[in-house]
């Protein structure tokens, strides 16, 4: 089976902390995401990577950064954590970029900022 | 962009009744994908699709490509199935990730 790993299920941090999000998948897949989820407003991409030092930004980069040096870990940054970010994040990998191929995810990290 | 939509947002139903979600889209798209997250905030993926039908267990997703409309089906469902289901498309090109809808929150009463 395929894994998704994300290091925290719950953070509290503080504002202007910057904080790490890390992600991790155990199949050699090529494609890895950043997503948040807010009620009312579904999941959005934030940032993606479809190879190592590759990143391209999402629908919501502003306030984000990205890091991915090696190909099984994707790393989420908040500069300087707002309570704005304050939110559900997930990660996802698949196999290919995204044609035909199924998304894993992990099992999400809800972020608080005070 | 595409524009997804689901519908219900919410659908509280008996256990052993029939569930239909939908969900359409506005532009073409390689595949279209049904997610299942539970309280907690884990997904799972149901299905994904990009012509006619499939059937897991109890789970029934069919998608028409002309009509960019798919449905997800629960036969017999059960309380265990409650959680919120998301529809999610990827695009006809280029590797930018998923679109979702905002998800169906099914509560099945025992």
């Amino acid at each position: 089976d395929v894994k998704v790993t994300q290091s925290s299920r719950y953070l509290v941090k503080r504002t202007g902390e910057k904080v790490f999000l890390e992600c991790v998948q155990d199949m050699d897949h090529e494609n890895m995401f950043w997503y948040r989820q807010d009620p009312g407003l579904g999941l959005r991409l934030i940032y993606f990577s479809y190879d190592v030092k590759m990143k391209e930004k999402g629908d919501i980069p502003e306030g984000y950064s990205v890091s991915r040096e090696k190909k099984e870990r994707f790393s989420l940054i908040l500069e300087s954590a707002s309570t704005n970010q304050t939110s559900m994040y997930l990660c996802a990998s698949s196999l290919h970029p995204l044609l035909y191929t199924e998304a894993f995810f992990g099992q999400g990290t809800r972020l608080t900022v005070v | 962009k595409n524009e997804v939509e689901q519908s219900p947002q919410n659908l509280t139903a008996q256990e052993g009744e029939f569930i239909t979600i939908n969900c359409s889209y506005s532009v073409g798209i390689s595949a279209l994908h049904w997610l299942q997250q539970h309280p907690g905030g884990g997904i799972v993926s149901l299905f994904m699709l990009s012509s006619g039908k499939k059937k897991h267990g109890r789970l029934i997703a069919t998608i028409n490509i002309q009509e960019k409309h798919s449905s997800l089906h629960i036969t017999a469902s059960h309380p265990r199935d409650s959680a919120v289901y998301i529809c999610a498309v990827s695009p006809g090109g280029g590797a930018d990730g998923l679109t979702f809808g905002k998800g169906t929150h099914l509560i099945i009463q025992p």
